[in-house]
């Protein structure tokens, strides 16, 4: 089976760094993903690391380490509108061309002035 | 450019009946995925499809079902309903298969059901 865990509720300061921790166990990995997500509106993608180390992406940073079955999302220069949740996706690849996304719950980050 | 879009946005039920939600993918994209996620928790994978063919099925009852046509839009439906089938219902697509370098999953805006 599958099993992904991230803290529900964050919050943090305007203009501050927040780090969202995800760890995960899972058979036939193959790449983990972040989105994010606002209240009503559909999951937009953030980062996808497939290999150990570090993605940055403008604000955004994603961690990778397999070994340790553990990724973070950093997110720098907080902005209000950050405020939403932020999905935390493994990808396993059973069989090839069969794809499945599993979810964590989310972490709902709330920025405050 | 249309990113992906589903129909209807929100609709509402009783137990017992049945409903069908449609996705369009983004052009050009062959793969289509569909999502479930209750309130409060995240997405849980339903089915894929890929070329009109089932490619995967998650931990989901008979009750659930899907196609896809060769314009590569897809169908979800879902019979007997229940109470807990409340939920927003996302459809995903890509240009293709998974593989080692492919990455995003583009999300459609869901469909919220709401079964009374």
């Amino acid at each position: 089976g599958q099993n992904i865990d991230q803290p529900t509720e964050m919050t943090a300061t305007e203009g501050a760094i927040v780090q969202i921790n995800c760890t995960y166990q899972t058979s036939g990995f193959n790449g983990l993903f972040w989105y994010q997500q606002h209240a009503g509106e559909a999951p937009t993608f953030l980062s996808y690391n497939v290999l150990d180390g570090l993605e940055e992406k403008g604000r955004f940073s994603s961690f990778l380490s397999r070994s340790k079955g553990y990724s973070y999302l950093l997110l720098k220069e907080l902005q209000m509108k950050d405020s939403a949740s932020y999905l935390c996706a493994v990808r396993s690849l059973p069989n090839f061309g069969n794809e499945k996304l599993t979810f964590g719950t989310g972490t709902r980050l709330t920025i405050i002035p | 450019d249309a990113g992906v879009t589903q129909s209807p946005t929100h609709l509402i039920k009783t137990r017992g009946q049945h409903v069908t939600l449609r996705c369009s993918p983004i052009s050009g994209h062959k793969s289509v995925s569909w999502y479930q996620q209750v309130l409060g928790q995240g997405p849980q994978f339903i089915f894929q499809y890929y070329e009109k063919e089932e490619r995967g099925r998650g931990n989901f009852p008979d009750r659930f079902s899907a196609r896809q046509f060769p314009n590569y839009s897809s169908e979800l439906n879902v019979n007997a309903l229940l109470l807990g089938d409340s939920a927003l219902y996302l459809c995903a697509s890509r240009t293709k298969l998974a593989g080692p370098n492919t990455g995003e999953l583009f999300f459609g805006e869901g469909s919220r059901l709401t079964v009374l």
